[in-house]
């Protein structure tokens, strides 16, 4: 069965430091890779896409994909306490069809 | 466009009661995705189509589970009868036709309980 392992956390950070948040997935074929946000009570909404190995920014969010290791992160940096949320990390299946989400990771970051 | 449109926002209902949600994707999207989710278990895929077609329902936890999609602006998700073990947060989402550059577009959801 196909799928995205994430630790669920809690992650706690400071107001202003470094979140790193990690996932790996299984299905070798897949290509393309999203962080999601959510909010208590809120639906998921994307903050970031990647589909290249490598590094890529938007704004204070970096997304990281290593397709050898399987291995996909996200980096928040100057983290604020709005950024307190659940990260879904998610990958496309080899088909294209069907996007398979982790359990997701609770961040709190402390003002 | 309003993006995806989930009614009811929410729904109180008694065991063994019929209930239906409902769910309007973006127009021009032709994948569909059902999710529940809970504390415990997290997202979790229930079923998704394809051009209105079900592709994989493996997801559907028990017969008790149904959904449709009888054209492309339309979905219902379906239990019958209600348990209390189905009360979660249920979303709908829908994705573009690009599969390989495309992200899924969830609704509000509809939160459900059954007493």
């Amino acid at each position: 069965q196909k799928e995205v392992e994430q630790n669920s956390g809690p992650l706690s950070v400071p107001e202003g430091a470094i979140a790193s948040l990690n996932c790996t997935y299984s299905d070798r074929g897949s290509q393309s890779f999203f962080w999601y946000r959510q909010y208590s009570g809120k639906s998921p909404e994307l903050i970031m896409s990647i589909y290249s190995n490598g590094d890529k920014e938007d704004g204070r969010f970096t997304a990281q994909l290593n397709k050898a290791s399987q291995y996909v992160s996200l980096l928040i940096r100057d983290s604020q306490p709005s950024d307190s949320a659940t990260y879904l990390c998610a990958a496309l299946d080899t088909g294209g069809f069907k996007t398979i989400f982790g359990a997701g990771t609770r961040l709190f970051v402390k003002a | 466009d309003a993006g995806v449109i989930q009614s009811p926002r929410h729904e109180v209902t008694e065991m063994g009661q019929e209930v239906t949600l409902r769910c309007k994707p973006i127009s021009g999207h032709n994948s569909l995705f059902w999710y529940r989710q809970t504390m415990m278990r997290g997202l979790e895929l229930l079923i998704y189509f394809n051009n209105n077609v079900p592709i994989d329902d493996s997801g559907m936890p028990e017969d008790r589970f149904s959904a449709k999609m009888p054209n492309a602006s339309f979905s219902t998700l379906k239990i019958q009868p209600s348990e209390p073990r189905d009360s979660a947060v249920y979303f709908c989402a829908s994705q573009g036709p690009l599969a390989s550059d495309t992200e899924a577009f969830f609704g509000q959801g509809t939160r459900l309980t059954v007493v």
